[in-house]
């Protein structure tokens, strides 16, 4: 089944411990990124990367650090975390390119994504 | 700067109608993406439709069908017969640039209510 795993589903930290959030995808997706979700706020992007070892800034990175070493995982690292990182993130995917519609009938950018973590830094 | 701007946090419609979402987008790429998601009660985030900035025809997908006025810059969802299963925050996105997704832009959503 595609999907887009992420772990895990729900974390409650205290601020200073460094965390990781994981984010797998088995469909060969080239691009990858990750949002967090607030009320009213809608998702803002965080990083985004296009292929292995390609990564880039969303509009909130401030805090975050991202990895794009193997092309099915891209994982998200807090390495100091604060009580405004507490919020919903969503990891998702999707091809690139000409390949999309071919493979997929999806149209360019339109994005798998996973479930959802839940983070709250006390 | 770009942006995407949904002016209705809140809809309430009755079964059967048709409701129309609106969107404005802001960009100075003459090359950009239109995109809907739905996010229901259980949270997950689904693509609904897309609309490209060089496409003639308005985008449709079985009951949902995106009303594209350029000049204007706004990319309003359009659901006909509307459905309790249709209550839901739906976000509408875009994505500048043809080739590739890069960067992708969300508005602040507008939750819809569905009344038997």
């Amino acid at each position: 089944e595609a999907q887009v795993t992420q772990n895990p589903r729900y974390l409650i930290t205290v601020t200073g411990k460094k965390l990781t959030v994981t984010c797998s995808q088995n469909m060969n997706h080239e691009y990858m990124s990750w949002y967090r979700q607030d009320p009213g706020l809608g998702l803002r992007q965080i990083y985004y990367s296009m292929n292995v070892e390609v990564t880039d800034k969303g509009d909130v990175p401030e805090g975050y650090k991202v990895s794009r070493k193997e092309k099915r995982n891209f994982p998200l690292i807090l390495e100091s975390p604060s009580p405004n990182q507490t919020s919903l993130y969503f990891c998702a995917s999707s091809l690139l390119g000409q390949d999309l519609i071919r493979r997929t009938g999806l149209p360019r950018g339109a994005q798998y994504f996973g479930p959802g973590t839940r983070l709250t830094v006390l | 700067a770009q942006k995407i701007t949904q002016t209705q946090p809140g809809m309430f419609v009755q079964e059967k109608e048709a409701v129309t979402l609106d969107c404005t987008y802001d960009t100075s790429d003459p090359s950009y993406g239109l995109f809907w998601y739905k996010q229901p009660s259980s949270g997950e985030m689904i693509f609904l439709i897309y609309q490209g900035s060089y496409d003639q025809q308005n985008a449709t997908e079985g009951r949902y069908s995106l009303n594209f006025q350029k000049a204007r810059k706004s990319a309003n969802l359009v659901i006909s017969a509307s459905q309790l299963g249709d209550s839901a925050m739906y976000f509408c996105a875009m994505s500048p640039g043809y080739s590739s997704a890069s960067k992708i832009i969300f508005g602040s959503g507008t939750r819809l209510s569905i009344r038997p």
